[in-house]
């Protein structure tokens, strides 16, 4: 079982600031990486798949990079609305999820 | 619009058993695999089970292997996830959620209904 690693647990950080999240997964994922969203009470949204490719909808603020064992998901320039959870999932060999970076604004 | 909309929730003892369903509107659902993911209270999202479009592979986590079966009704948009031998370690919000293609990650979800096994 492919295992991914987030970090930081928390991020705490003012509005325009820039974000920077890690997932690393304990073998090669090739780009199969996608990153999520997760507010509390709400359905997880799609912000990247294929470790780079914003999904539709998505804001340019939102970037995310990285190939087969290290990734990052960086939000250029903090708004209030960010506050969430991030997840990075893997889709290389069945499905994982990393545990969680929480971000506070 | 694509719309998951999750039913069959509750609260079941120890032992028992739930069937959920999930139904689709929006998009062609015969042609996109589909699959669940749970998130007990206070944790992160696990994946539970996941199926291809015509519904003759699936997949399980670990956790809930021979226990849970994953299927699906192309002809009434609808996917279901029948929960049996349930354990307390199986409360959680159940996500029905659309994969974005072969191999994509899922890029709709559902709402989420709560199951909460307890005596």
């Amino acid at each position: 079982e492919i295992v991914l690693t987030q970090s930081p647990a928390t991020l705490s950080l003012s509005p325009g600031e820039r974000a920077t999240l890690s997932c690393r997964a304990s073998q090669s994922v090739s780009n199969y990486l996608a990153w999520y969203q997760h507010k509390p009470g709400q359905a997880p949204r799609l912000l990247i798949s294929n470790a780079s490719n914003r999904a539709t909808g998505i804001p340019g603020r939102f970037s995310g990079s990285g190939s087969r064992t290290d990734f990052t998901l960086t939000i250029s320039s903090l708004e209030p609305e960010d506050s969430a959870v991030y997840y990075c999932q893997q889709r290389s060999s069945s499905w994982t999820f990393g545990q969680g970076t929480k971000v506070e604004i | 619009e694509v719309q998951l909309l999750e039913s069959g929730g509750g609260l079941v003892q120890p032992g028992g058993s739930l069937r959920l369903s999930c139904a689709a509107s929006g998009f062609t659902f015969s042609t996109y695999g589909m699959g669940w993911v749970r998130q007990a209270p206070g944790k992160g999202l696990e994946w539970v089970s996941a199926l291809n479009r015509g519904g003759e592979t699936t997949y399980y986590a670990d956790s809930v292997k021979g226990r849970f079966t994953i299927s699906r009704d192309n002809s009434q948009n609808k996917l279901f996830l029948q929960m049996n031998s349930l354990r307390a370690e199986d409360t959680a919000t159940y996500y029905c959620a659309k994969e974005g293609g072969h191999s994509l990650p899922f890029d709709h979800w559902g709402q989420g209904t709560l199951v909460t096994v307890s005596s």
